[in-house]
């Protein structure tokens, strides 16, 4: 069963610091790895998407990295605002059946706290 | 026009109503989708459209009824449900059979049923 395991469950920092965030799947074959952050009660936003060819993307302070081999990605927050408050997910899919339909990490919740 | 639009953001019915929660997408992708999230868990799947035909229906009960009228609209209509069908129920699209760079979510319906 394709399974995607994100790590830590949730993180409080402090305004201004950096923080890393990972994520070990099992989904095989692989298409594309995607972070999204959601804010509570609102749909999930796209920060990243990455092939499996692809090694980094950044967007603006969020910097995401993926490692094929051992099937681990991570999301770096740079300089943290009050505003990066929210659940990050990592998000899989698998290209079976052509549906590409993703498997969900239970997320992370990050507090940043003046 | 890069948004999927979910209406209405909030809605409260009995459980002898009938209702019906919209969503629509204006960037041509041809793969729709409905998600039922429960707080802090992961957005489980419920539908997918493929081309305007129904592609997956992942064991829903009966009382969750979907329609795509078009490739652009897709309503998910809602009759006798229980106060555990309360939750966040989030629209998705994406551009099909390839891979998903444009898995795009709407910013929900938050459901109560009482």
């Amino acid at each position: 069963k394709n399974q995607v395991e994100q790590s830590p469950q949730s993180l409080i920092i402090l305004e201004g610091k950096n923080c890393t965030l990972q994520c070990n799947y099992t989904v095989s074959p692989f298409s594309n790895l995607r972070w999204y952050k959601q804010d509570t009660g609102r749909g999930p936003v796209s920060l990243t998407i990455m092939t499996f060819s692809e090694n980094t993307k950044s967007n603006g302070r969020y910097t995401a990295t993926l490692d094929a081999d051992t099937k681990q990605s991570s999301l770096h927050i740079t300089a943290s605002q009050l505003s990066d408050s929210a659940s990050y997910i990592c998000v899989v899919s698998d290209p079976s059946g052509g549906s590409y339909i993703p498997t969900f990490g239970r997320g992370t919740s990050l507090i940043v706290h003046p | 026009d890069t948004e999927v639009t979910q209406t209405p953001k909030h809605l409260v019915m009995g459980m002898t109503n009938k209702k019906s929660l919209k969503c629509e997408q204006h960037m041509g992708h041809r793969a729709m989708y409905w998600y039922k999230q429960k707080a802090k868990k992961p957005p489980e799947l419920m539908f997918v459209y493929s081309y305007e035909k129904l592609s997956i229906n992942e064991s829903v009960p009966s009382r969750f009824s979907p329609e795509c009228p078009n490739s652009s609209l897709l309503n998910l209509h809602l009759h006798a449900l229980q106060p555990e069908d309360s939750a966040l129920y989030l629209c998705a699209s994406s551009q099909g059979d390839i891979p998903s760079y444009g898995y795009t979510f709407g910013s929900g319906t938050r459901l109560t049923v009482v």
